[in-house]
């Protein structure tokens, strides 16, 4: 069974950092790109960012909005994918999913984990 | 960016009738040389995360109930559900794929009449 596990959110204050991670079970994770969504509170869905598998380079791409601020990262050895999140503002205050993409470029995603919250306020 | 406009934001439905969400892209999302459209559809239950039921505008993903079907090709495309069961109850959301930022449709709410 495919399962995807998002971690490390959490309430913290503007400006400050905080790292996410994803285990994930059931597949190759090797074989896969990951990306990353997020959704404020009741509000829609929105990219976040991606990263290749290593077969392609382990590259990434980012919103503009988080460009800079954000990093994903991978570790195969563990099947663990991570978002670290720099400066963070209030208006990064949502629920992060993680998601297994289907191609070696960001598209659509098959399977999602069911999220961590996490809320940016002084 | 690609913007995904989804419409009616919100939809009643009685049991067992049919319910239909479009979505329009300002561009096309046809891959020509791949002939496929980078569009997919999404249903997020409440208090779950959402789950992948259309891809390529028109594959449905193994095992979504065959009362949901997708259609539509460049810039319109229709999310179509043929008989509403209990369980449809939901936001559907479109999202595109084919350049990045992926963009999302604002997503429509379905519930029962």
């Amino acid at each position: 069974e495919v399962k995807l596990v998002e971690s490390g959110g959490g309430f913290v204050q503007p400006g400050r950092s905080l790292r996410l991670s994803c285990r994930t079970s059931g597949f190759t994770f090797g074989n896969f790109g990951v990306s990353w969504i997020r959704q404020a509170p009741g509000k829609g869905l929105e990219w976040v960012g991606f990263i290749r598998s290593n077969v392609y380079g382990a590259t990434t791409e980012y919103a503009a909005n988080v460009k800079g601020r954000f990093t994903i990262s991978r570790d195969d050895s563990v099947g663990i994918a991570y978002l670290q999140m720099n400066s963070l503002k209030t208006e990064d205050t949502a629920t992060y999913f993680c998601a297994r993409d289907v191609d070696y470029s960001p598209s659509h995603v098959d399977y999602w984990g069911q999220g961590v919250r996490v809320t940016v306020s002084s | 960016d690609i913007v995904l406009t989804q419409s009616p934001e919100s939809l009643a439905v009685s049991l067992g009738e049919g319910a239909t969400i479009t979505c329009k892209s300002n561009q096309s999302l046809l891959y020509p040389s791949h002939n496929k459209n980078y569009l997919a559809w999404y249903q997020q239950r409440p208090g779950q995360p959402p789950s992948l039921l259309i891809s390529w505008a028109s594959t449905r993903e193994s095992g979504v109930p065959d009362r949901f079907s997708g259609s539509g090709s460049g810039t319109d495309f229709t999310l179509t559900i043929s008989s509403l069961q209990t369980e449809d109850v939901a936001v559907y959301y479109c999202q595109q794929s084919y350049s990045t930022p992926l963009t999302f449709g604002q997503g429509t709410r379905l519930e029962i009449k």
